[in-house]
């Protein structure tokens, strides 16, 4: 079945060490998000790539990059994790940007920050 | 600036009961609205979708929502609820035109008992 993954479901990190969170996807979308969503609070974007142009939400904070080296993957980077980077990272891909599409996600990695 | 309310965090229900899950929103812009479910530990999936044309919209699995533009309002309903309907529940708007940006609502935990 055509869907988005995301590796690791579950990260440990410690404060202030880089960590890495990876997605794929088998659904050949051209767009991709990456969204943080802490505890009982709304899935927040930080940014999305269309295609290869990255687009960058504008509270994103600059402790967070991202990369996508092909269509299939996309990697979110945290350059310094603090306490408060806890959360769930949530993946989505859309075929286009419309507007009108559907998002399809992928089952979240929850972050933890010791 | 669009945002998306939802204003019970939680909704006790027996099974079979009917349930609604508020969910309004307010935009200065023509929206898309959706409602997304988040089973536990799975990423969110798409319930159901307004875009234009009947107000009222139904989901494969016995849900519906109706949009009202007076009331800025895209409330979910199901007049009998099972078990398996647990889960939590978020509604989300994106302008409607040329972006896939989504603005969640923070959520409503449905639970169902037996």
């Amino acid at each position: 079945d055509a869907m988005v993954i995301q590796n690791p479901r579950y990260q440990v990190t410690q404060f202030g060490k880089p960590v890495t969170l990876s997605c794929s996807q088998t659904l050949n979308h051209n767009v991709m998000y990456w969204y943080q969503q802490k505890s009982s609070q709304a899935p927040k974007l930080l940014f999305h790539y269309y295609d290869k142009d990255f687009n960058n939400e504008a509270d994103t904070p600059d402790n967070f990059q991202s990369r996508r080296p092909n269509t299939s993957f996309c990697f979110l980077d945290i350059r310094s994790p603090g306490l408060g980077d806890a959360a769930m990272y949530l993946c989505a891909t859309s075929r286009e940007r419309t507007g009108s599409g559907e998002q399809y996600f992928g089952p979240g990695t929850r972050l933890t920050v010791t | 600036a669009q945002s998306v309310t939802q204003l019970d965090s939680q909704v006790p229900v027996f099974e079979e009961a009917p349930v609604e899950l508020r969910c309004n929103y307010s935009s200065s812009v023509s929206v898309y609205l959706f409602w997304y479910v988040q089973y536990p530990n799975q990423g969110l999936q798409l319930l159901l979708k307004y875009l234009s044309g009947s107000t009222l919209v139904e989901s494969i699995n016995g849900f519906e929502a109706e949009f009202n533009k007076s009331q800025t309002s895209f409330h979910l309903r199901k007049p009998s609820v099972h078990i398996s309907d647990t889960a939590e529940y978020f509604c989300a708007v994106s302008q409607s035109y040329n972006t896939d940006k989504l603005i969640f609502g923070t959520g409503t935990r449905l639970q169902v008992f037996p």
